[in-house]
């Protein structure tokens, strides 16, 4: 099936540091998401991309569509205590009846 | 508002007990799915059903079963056949199959 690589697997960063992650994909992707769990809850979508080399923005936060349509990016900006969690990339290709699911980025922020 | 809601946020499991967690949601959206998470795991699909009274199997379903007879509802039993049960089990439903997911709060289930 297919597979996504995300990275990194943990962060620790200082408050007010920006961060950076992504998505790596075996296969072409035409969907990519971005989602964040915070403890004992479900995911919440964060961004969603739907075309090559789009750059969408949320706040704090934006995402890329890769050009090569096999990765995506996520950073954060100026990142508070709030900003802590898991956050995973997801992303679908063009005959995929579900999606895919990265492994997660565990983001911690130290005051 | 419109949303998904899971119950029992948690749930405690004999031995040889079968038990149910309960999904439902109003956001009328006709594909509904069960993840299962473990401790510092991503999320692995049990589960997914794109219309009422059809469900398909995902990578991890041996000993799980689902429902699927209202399009509100998708129910999951965890059977006694899942030896190792304990995780946090996640519903989602999306407006069509393959599209953006929109998750309930989950469910910790315990083995006592």
């Amino acid at each position: 099936g297919q597979q996504l690589n995300q990275s990194p697997q943990s962060m620790f960063i200082q408050e007010g540091e920006d961060v950076s992650m992504n998505c790596t994909s075996s296969s072409i992707f035409n969907t990519w998401l971005w989602y964040k769990q915070d403890p004992g809850e479900g995911p919440v979508l964060l961004i969603a991309l739907y075309k090559a080399g789009e750059l969408t923005s949320n706040g704090r936060l934006t995402a890329q569509f890769g050009i090569t349509r096999k990765d995506s990016f996520l950073n954060i900006s100026a990142s508070i205590p709030s900003d802590v969690g898991i956050y995973f990339c997801a992303g679908r290709s063009g005959s995929a009846r579900q999606l895919t699911f990265g492994s997660g980025t565990q983001l911690t922020v130290l005051p | 508002d419109g949303g998904i809601t899971q119950s029992p946020k948690y749930l405690f499991r004999k031995e040889g007990q079968n038990v149910t967690l309960s999904c439902e949601q109003n956001l009328n959206h006709d594909a509904m799915y069960w993840y299962r998470q473990d401790p510092g795991q991503g999320l692995r699909l049990i589960y997914y059903s794109q219309i009422v009274n059809d469900f398909q199997k995902g990578d991890i379903a041996e000993g799980y079963s689902v429902s699927r007879e209202k399009k509100e509802s998708f129910p999951l039993t965890v059977t006694s056949a899942q030896k190792n049960p304990t995780a946090f089990y996640l519903c989602a439903s999306s407006k069509g199959a393959g599209e953006k997911l929109f998750f309930g709060s989950g469910t910790q289930l315990s083995v006592l």
